[in-house]
């Protein structure tokens, strides 16, 4: 079936670094990926929608500057955290879409990104 | 505006017994397709069940089967003869319109404990 890989599955780093996380669609293409937060015992919060070769859609309350999406190519997308600091810790979680748009199609989620701000 | 709503924050259930996860939705979009995802404590997104605004039947996966009732908006996920395995987060999603390119939504989400 459809597989998604999402990478690195964690991160630890010091405060200020920017950390890219990639997504990317193993077997179909992705016109549409989106990008989701998920706090501790929280529920997936959607924060962009990623098109292919075009600017994300930002969810309100996300902040474009501080999460940078990229979706360059068919398979891929990437979500950049710039400058990151501890309140930016979280699990980050992509999934993607495939071209057919049927609407029975699930979204193909990765596995997850946890990142950790020291 | 959309709205999914878990009301269950979390469930004890026997091994073996059936269990139902409720939610409940809120749409005025006429086309609509409703999902459940079930997130172990490893933490990736599993695929369980979909349901469209339209079937006109309940769908069924496996263990997994999906209560609808359009007129109460509501689809409750039942899952017959529980394992151990099911131990989980359950959450119900909804995808505005009849596209695989519209965003989902998800629920707060049920925890799922089965005793062995």
């Amino acid at each position: 079936g459809a597989v998604v890989s999402q990478h690195p599955s964690r991160v630890i780093c010091k405060s200020g670094t920017s950390v890219k996380i990639e997504c990317r669609s193993l077997d179909f293409q992705a016109t549409t990926m989106f990008w989701y937060r998920q706090f501790p015992k929280q529920s997936l919060m959607l924060m962009a929608t990623s098109n292919e070769g075009s600017k994300a859609t930002y969810e309100q309350g996300v902040e474009k500057d501080k999460f940078l999406i990229n979706h360059a190519s068919l398979t891929l997308s990437t979500l950049t955290v710039t400058s990151a600091h501890p309140e930016d810790s979280s699990f980050y979680i992509c999934s993607a879409s495939g071209t057919a748009g049927r609407s029975n199609q699930p979204q193909h989620f990765g596995d997850g990104t946890r990142l950790s701000i020291l | 505006a959309q709205k999914i709503t878990q009301t269950q924050p979390g469930m004890f259930v026997q091994e073996k017994e059936a269990v139902t996860l409720d939610c409940t939705y809120d749409t005025s979009d006429p086309s609509y397709g409703l999902f459940w995802y079930k997130q172990p404590s490893s933490g990736e997104m599993i695929f369980l069940i979909y349901q469209g605004s339209y079937d006109q039947q309940n769908a069924t996966e496996g263990r997994y089967s999906l209560n609808f009732q359009k007129a109460r908006k509501s689809a409750n996920l039942v899952i017959s003869a529980s394992q151990l395995g099911d131990s989980a987060m359950y959450f119900c999603a909804m995808r505005r319109f009849y596209s695989s390119a519209s965003k989902i939504i998800f629920g707060s989400g049920t925890r799922l404990s089965i005793r062995p």
